[in-house]
């Protein structure tokens, strides 16, 4: 069965700190999806990223940037340069494809906290 | 336009009581979600359906049923309300592909139950 750990339940940085938040997923399937979401104090789940199995090309949105490795089944973000407006609830997610399951298996979510 | 929308924001009602989350979605998308999000944050599919047929049913008390009257709606009915029920639920839709970003949530229904 599929699944998403993300070992570091808080982080506490200091504002311009880098952060990498962790993520390693479980699958048997070998198409599948990864995300990222951010849930801010608001409520709402804001999309990040989306990356397919076969596409293991880093990429980079402004401060933002993802990791993933599928040798060691890990999809890893970090932020650079850290702002108070990056303190949320992040989750990561996998979904499957060939099993049909289309729904999002979630990560229980990392809390960040941007001292000022 | 909100592309999936979610009716009450915000819903409070006591215990045994009987209430429904209503979810509508205008992307012309064919499956539509149900999560539950837990008072730890932890967030779990409960139903899926796609054009009207449940596809997904994970162990939920058959207190909740989801109903969908067309593949752009689907409501969760929830029975004999406890306080374990408390929580905030996420409606999401996506097509039938997985291109673009997938899935797209709705704004949250938190349910409290006192």
């Amino acid at each position: 069965a599929q699944k998403v750990t993300q070992a570091q339940t808080e982080i506490s940085v200091v504002e311009k700190e880098d952060v990498t938040l962790d993520c390693v997923y479980e699958t048997r399937d070998t198409t599948y999806y990864l995300f990222w979401y951010k849930q801010p104090p608001s409520g709402e789940l804001v999309f990040l990223i989306r990356r397919n199995s076969f596409d293991e090309q880093n990429e980079i949105s402004g401060r933002y940037s993802w990791n993933f490795q599928k040798s060691t089944s890990s999809f890893n973000f970090t932020i650079t340069a850290s702002q108070v407006v990056d303190s949320a609830v992040y989750f990561c997610a996998l979904s499957e494809v060939a099993t049909g399951r289309r729904a999002l298996t979630f990560g229980s979510g990392t809390r960040l906290q941007v001292q000022p | 336009d909100t592309a999936v929308s979610q009716t009450p924001k915000y819903l409070v009602t006591q215990m045994g009581n009987d209430k429904s989350i209503k979810c509508e979605q205008n992307l012309g998308h064919d499956t539509m979600y149900w999560y539950k999000q837990d008072s730890k944050k932890f967030l779990k599919i409960m139903f899926s359906y796609n054009n009207k047929e449940l596809i997904i049913n994970e162990t939920v008390p058959n207190r909740f049923s989801p109903k969908s009257p067309d593949k752009a709606h689907l409501n969760l009915h929830i029975n004999s309300l406890e306080l374990g029920d408390s929580a905030v639920y996420f409606c999401a839709s996506s097509p039938l592909g997985t291109g673009g970003r997938g899935y797209t949530f709705g704004s949250g229904t938190r349910l409290t139950v006192v």
